[in-house]
């Protein structure tokens, strides 16, 4: 089976400030991970993946995240962050046991960046 | 360029209530997935459909629920009858084929689903 955990219901931050969002996943093989951002009463949108490559992918909005193989992680970063990244962030991962094609997402952890 | 279309966006109907939702996904995308997500929940894969053909519907409580893709374009879910626990947002997701499953899934705003 594939999963994602993400251990942290609520990351709190300053604006200005570093930020990172953890994520850890569980495949057979090598993974497609994937960080998705949920604005209130919106749907999920895609900020960036990973499938080969360099560990270290850039997304939208500043984000990027570093793949870590050994560490089997996948946390998301941002070098400064801004109130209005302050939203619900999805870990997801599919993995080669299903053909890559089914999309297991984590729990969600919500971010909260203060003035 | 039009992103994944759902409706209703809210919907408040009591238990036994049949309720339907609409999703019409980005043009030119055949793969067209049904998420269910719980408060404070990921979302949960309840359908994927490659064009009109339903690939994985295993987590589909197939005695209540049902899904339609009839031309491989647009589709709806169905829920009949309604219970208390059906209460959540239910997600329509579109992506390219599946020989292109490195891509990323484009979510619709979603229909929230009350049931009293």
């Amino acid at each position: 089976a594939q999963s994602v955990a993400q251990p942290e219901d609520q990351v709190n931050v300053a604006e200005g400030n570093p930020l990172t969002v953890k994520c850890t996943y569980s495949v057979s093989g090598n993974p497609y991970l994937f960080w998705y951002v949920q604005y209130p009463n919106r749907g999920l949108q895609f900020l960036l993946k990973y499938i080969t490559g360099d560990n270290l992918v850039k997304g939208s909005y500043g984000f990027e995240a570093e793949f870590n193989k050994s560490q089997t992680s996948f946390h998301l970063k941002k070098p400064s962050a801004l109130v209005s990244d302050s939203a619900l962030y999805f870990c997801a991962v599919r993995g080669p046991n299903t053909g890559f094609q089914k999309l297991v997402f984590g729990t969600g952890t919500r971010l909260l960046v203060s003035p | 360029e039009a992103g994944v279309v759902q409706s209703p966006r809210y919907k408040i109907i009591e238990k036994k209530q049949p309720v339907a939702f609409w999703c019409n996904p980005i043009s030119g995308h055949n793969t067209l997935y049904w998420y269910l997500q719980n408060l404070g929940q990921g979302p949960e894969l309840l359908i994927r459909y490659e064009n009109e053909e339903a690939v994985d519907d295993s987590q589909l409580p197939k005695d209540r629920f049902s899904a339609e893709r009839l031309k491989g374009v647009d589709s709806t879910l169905k829920i009949q009858p309604a219970e208390l626990g059906d209460s959540a947002v239910y997600l329509c997701a579109s992506s390219e084929g599946p020989s292109r499953n490195t891509g990323e899934l484009f979510f619709g705003e979603g229909s929230r689903l009350t049931v009293l």
